[in-house]
């Protein structure tokens, strides 16, 4: 069973304007998470966290928004680079599964010029 | 550089071959993981070391699989008499502290691994 999810495979925004990257989870005791970017044939990197005691989180042009209630949490970046083009894993973490990252399936985010 | 590293990049076997995956994590990170990653897919969690102790290793999908970190550092990732749905990239993650929370995982840059 999928306990995180990201529905969207891709996502072409174009390159200034926000990209707004999506995930639902559906283990209610996931406590932390994360988002991780991934390039080709580079292993993922990662970007930035939230704890599920906050609901938003910013570091530069990356804000992570937590809605607990809903289970789902997205990452704006604002404003979109051409560099920002990559696959980005949302994942969590909770108490009951230890220090594992439970990931989603990706979103492949294309920025045009 | 100072990241994590895997090697071989890439293993292409035979199945009912034994591979040996190797992962050097960030020098003192105290915590080691495995992951498996398939083709349009997330990673998935195999395993967790604490320093040489193998805490967790639930993931691993068959008694075919095994990983060790004797003395804490390097790990290998043992797949014995391989098959066709191990295909995939191998990652290897460390991170500095024992704690869950704010414990960034730096992944190195995986193995692919192609069984015929």
């Amino acid at each position: 069973d999928q306990q995180v999810k990201q529905n969207s495979p891709s996502l072409s925004v174009q390159e200034g304007r926000i990209s707004i990257l999506n995930c639902d989870y559906t283990n209610s005791m996931f406590d932390y998470f994360l988002w991780y970017k991934k390039y080709p044939a580079e292993g993922p990197t990662f970007l930035i966290s939230i704890s599920s005691i906050k609901d938003k989180n910013e570091d530069g042009r990356f804000t992570v928004f937590l809605n607990k209630s809903a289970k789902h949490l997205s990452l704006h970046i604002v404003p979109s680079q051409p560099g920002d083009s990559a696959v980005y894993f949302c994942a969590a973490s909770g108490e009951t599964s230890g220090s594992r990252l439970t990931f989603g399936e990706g979103t492949q985010l294309t920025v045009n010029p | 550089g100072a990241g994590v590293s895997q090697s071989p990049r890439y293993k292409v076997a035979k199945r009912g071959q034994d591979v040996a995956l190797r992962c050097d994590p960030i020098s003192g990170h105290v915590s080691l993981f495995w992951y498996q990653q398939a083709l349009g897919q997330g990673p998935e969690f195999l395993t967790y070391f604490q320093n040489e102790a193998q805490l967790d290793k639930s993931g691993l999908p068959s008694d075919r699989f095994f990983a060790e970190r004797p003395e804490g550092s390097v790990s290998t990732l043992k797949i014995q008499r391989t098959q066709q749905e191990d295909s995939a990239v191998y990652l290897c993650a460390s991170s500095k502290y024992r704690d869950r929370s704010y414990n960034e995982q730096f992944f190195g840059p995986g193995t692919r691994l192609t069984v015929l």
